[in-house]
């Protein structure tokens, strides 16, 4: 049974550039989630989607991030124009929302010089 | 909201040494508790959860974990640490409505 999947792994971008990250949920699975994960501020939660819906997205830090879920298979966050302190590891995790419990993607590590 | 707190950043024990990683949270119903651990490089692989009932929950690798609601608390516990368990382990709290918080994580090292 394939996990979250998620790409690409790693990324190195120059600042300005436009970045794009994939997931696909588990099959089944309802509700996704995109994290950010750093050394200053651990994992912040940046939006989170039900039935492909956004739920919640008071965590995407600014107007330069954005997310779409087009199908309950697939997701991507974008961040237009990235910078410097976009570097991070973005996780995708995802859900059935009845059961609270969410199982992670291996991340994708983006470097933004 | 809830909030989790894990006091402690970095713990090294040695191979075959018990192992008690500490984890408290604020809310104020009966939350749901998790327990992740996040080797190098890698996801985040969910090791126990608690959501009612028995308030020692066990998990895969060997851990178990404990709800003391009393201390507000969810300790996480292993009889004997292996060299493969050195990871980073985050504490999680949820009120039920896929509100999720983590703990800044705390750090295993493990000694030869």
């Amino acid at each position: 049974d394939a996990g979250v999947i998620q790409s690409p792994r790693h990324e190195v971008t120059e600042m300005g550039q436009e970045v794009t990250l994939r997931c696909k949920p588990i099959s089944g699975h309802n509700s996704l989630f995109w994290y950010r994960q750093t050394m200053m501020r651990g994992l912040e939660l940046l939006i989170y989607f039900n039935n492909n819906v956004p739920i919640d997205d008071s965590g995407m830090p600014e107007d330069r991030f954005s997310a779409k879920m087009p199908n309950a298979s697939f997701s991507t966050l974008k961040i237009q124009p990235s910078e410097p302190r976009d570097s991070a590891v973005y996780f995708c995790a995802s859900s059935w929302p009845e059961q609270e419990t969410q199982y992670f993607g291996p991340g994708t590590r983006l470097l933004v010089l | 909201a809830q909030s989790v707190t894990q006091p402690d950043i970095h713990i090294t024990v040695s191979e075959g040494a018990s192992l008690e990683l500490r984890c408290n949270y604020s809310y104020g119903a009966t939350p749901y508790l998790f327990w992740y651990v996040q080797s190098p490089g890698q996801g985040l692989q969910l090791l126990l959860k608690y959501f009612s009932g028995d308030t020692l929950v066990q998990g895969i690798k060997g851990f178990e974990a404990e709800f003391k609601r009393s201390q507000s608390s969810f300790n996480l516990r292993k009889p004997s640490v292996h060299w493969s368990d050195a990871a980073e382990y985050f504490c999680a709290v949820g009120a039920g409505n896929n509100d999720m918080r983590f703990g800044a994580g705390t750090r295993l090292t493990v000694k030869p």
